[in-house]
């Protein structure tokens, strides 16, 4: 079965660099989110992508996110400067049309020190 | 606005009790509704979706969930809890697939032998 996939599972960086989390959505779907998930805390929505464009986004993708999809198939997201309470799991997600849900890839675990 | 809220974060169920664990939601138009599970250091997987069609879904696992328009409830049980049931469960509304979803705070499902 077609599956997500996220690289890498686990990401240390320092406070102030930039990091790329890259992700693989499901070959054939249309819709590509980005969530996170702090650590005991609920899964929350930073953005989500269609049609190579942002269709929407929360309060939490401010200006030190961005989102690309460079080459059709991976879907990465950026934060330019990390800050420690960017230390959290990043869900990507990809759903296809109509009443498809989401699929989730395993995450990547970004610590920030 | 939509919104969900799990009543319970921790839930705890002898080997072969019955689970329950709750889910309400808030949504100004027909709601999409799912149910995911997480396992230790995994991504979210989906154990099943309600998308106005019968109102009781069946999922994986032996898992289902009813859709209760009179409550705006979508709870989800199953006869008999397994040892491997032990997980993070959380609830989910779209009100329009391909936009973001909205998760609950999620429901730490203890099995105890």
């Amino acid at each position: 079965e077609p599956e997500v996939t996220q690289t890498p599972s686990h990401q240390v960086t320092q406070m102030g660099q930039e990091v790329i989390l890259r992700c693989v959505p499901i070959s054939n779907h249309l819709y590509f989110y980005w969530y996170r998930q702090i650590l005991g805390q609920k899964v929350e929505f930073l953005v989500s992508f269609y049609n190579n464009e942002i269709s929407e986004k929360s309060e939490i993708f401010d200006d030190q996110f961005s989102v690309e999809r460079p080459d059709g198939s991976n879907f990465t997201l950026k934060i330019r400067s990390t800050k420690l309470e960017d230390s959290a799991m990043y869900f990507c997600a990809s759903s296809g049309a109509g009443d498809s849900p989401l699929h989730f890839g395993n995450g990547t675990r970004l610590t920030v020190t | 606005a939509q919104s969900v809220t799990q009543l319970g974060s921790h839930v705890s169920v002898s080997e072969g009790a019955l689970v329950l664990l709750r889910c309400n939601y808030s949504s100004s138009v027909p709601p999409y509704l799912f149910w995911y599970v997480q396992y230790p250091n995994q991504g979210l997987q989906l154990l099943l979706k309600y998308t106005s069609a019968a109102t009781l879904v069946k999922g994986i696992n032996g898992f289902e969930a009813e859709f209760k328009k009179s409550e705006t409830s979508f709870h989800l049980t199953k006869p008999s809890a397994h040892m491997s049931d032990a997980a993070e469960y959380f609830c989910a509304v779209s009100e329009i697939l391909g936009n973001q979803f909205y998760f609950g705070t999620g429901t730490s499902l203890t099995v105890i032998p």
